[in-house]
């Protein structure tokens, strides 16, 4: 079946270093592939996204560009902030040509960045 | 505009009691979904539904779990009777239409002593 496989945390980085969280996958076809964020006491939130194959998904300075040739979609980061601090999810939804739209998640990484 | 709703945010039971959790997705919203979240693991579906009909519950333990989208909107799980093993966070998300963005709530994070 479908897996999300993300590097095991937590992850300590100082404030303006650079950031790799490593995530690859196990899906037949083209899944679309998501980076979700869950910031303390909040919930789930969308931090971005790509459906197809070589597409690069970009949100408040976070990347992250679907490589099918090595089935990843690693989270990067040229300069983290404090603010960043929260549990980043890497997760897949199949391709499918029916109804069933669930996300497959990977286990999560914790980052803190310290001032 | 306002986002999926989830009560209770916490609950603590005794095993083998019964308990549910309700959600009120975002106005309009077509497509709703039960995740749950053990902690350290990532969220895992228990059920979808397309308005009023499932669409996926084969993750549902369905001899304890019980979900019902009543009218389309909003929606109720359950547990009885409650495991140990049944303590975790409970996500509701829903999306516009299926393969659009999924909107996730705060959670209840349901304790089973």
């Amino acid at each position: 079946g479908d897996s999300v496989t993300q590097m095991e945390g937590p992850v300590t980085l100082s404030e303006e270093a650079f950031l790799t969280i490593n995530c690859t996958y196990t899906a037949t076809g083209y899944p679309s592939l998501f980076w979700y964020v869950q910031y303390p006491g909040e919930g789930l939130q969308l931090l971005l996204k790509a459906t197809k194959a070589d597409d690069k998904g970009s949100n408040k300075g976070f990347e992250a560009t679907y490589r099918k040739e090595t089935t990843s979609f690693h989270l990067e980061k040229g300069s983290v902030q404090v603010s960043d601090s929260a549990v980043y999810f890497c997760a897949l939804r199949a391709q499918s040509g029916g109804s069933n739209y669930k996300l497959t998640f990977g286990k999560g990484t914790l980052l803190t960045v310290n001032p | 505009e306002a986002g999926v709703a989830q009560s209770p945010r916490y609950k603590i039971i005794e095993k083998r009691q019964s308990v549910a959790f309700w959600c009120n997705p975002i106005s309009g919203h077509a497509t709703l979904y039960w995740y749950q979240q053990i902690l350290g693991q990532g969220p895992k579906l228990l059920i979808q539904f397309q308005n009023n009909g499932v669409v996926d519950d084969s993750q549902l333990p369905k001899d304890r779990f019980s979900a019902e989208r009543l009218k389309g909107v909003d929606s109720t799980l359950k547990i009885q009777p409650a495991k140990l093993e049944d303590s975790a966070v409970y996500l509701c998300a829903s999306s516009l239409e299926g393969p659009g963005e999924q909107y996730f709530g705060p959670g209840t994070r349901l304790t089973v002593t």
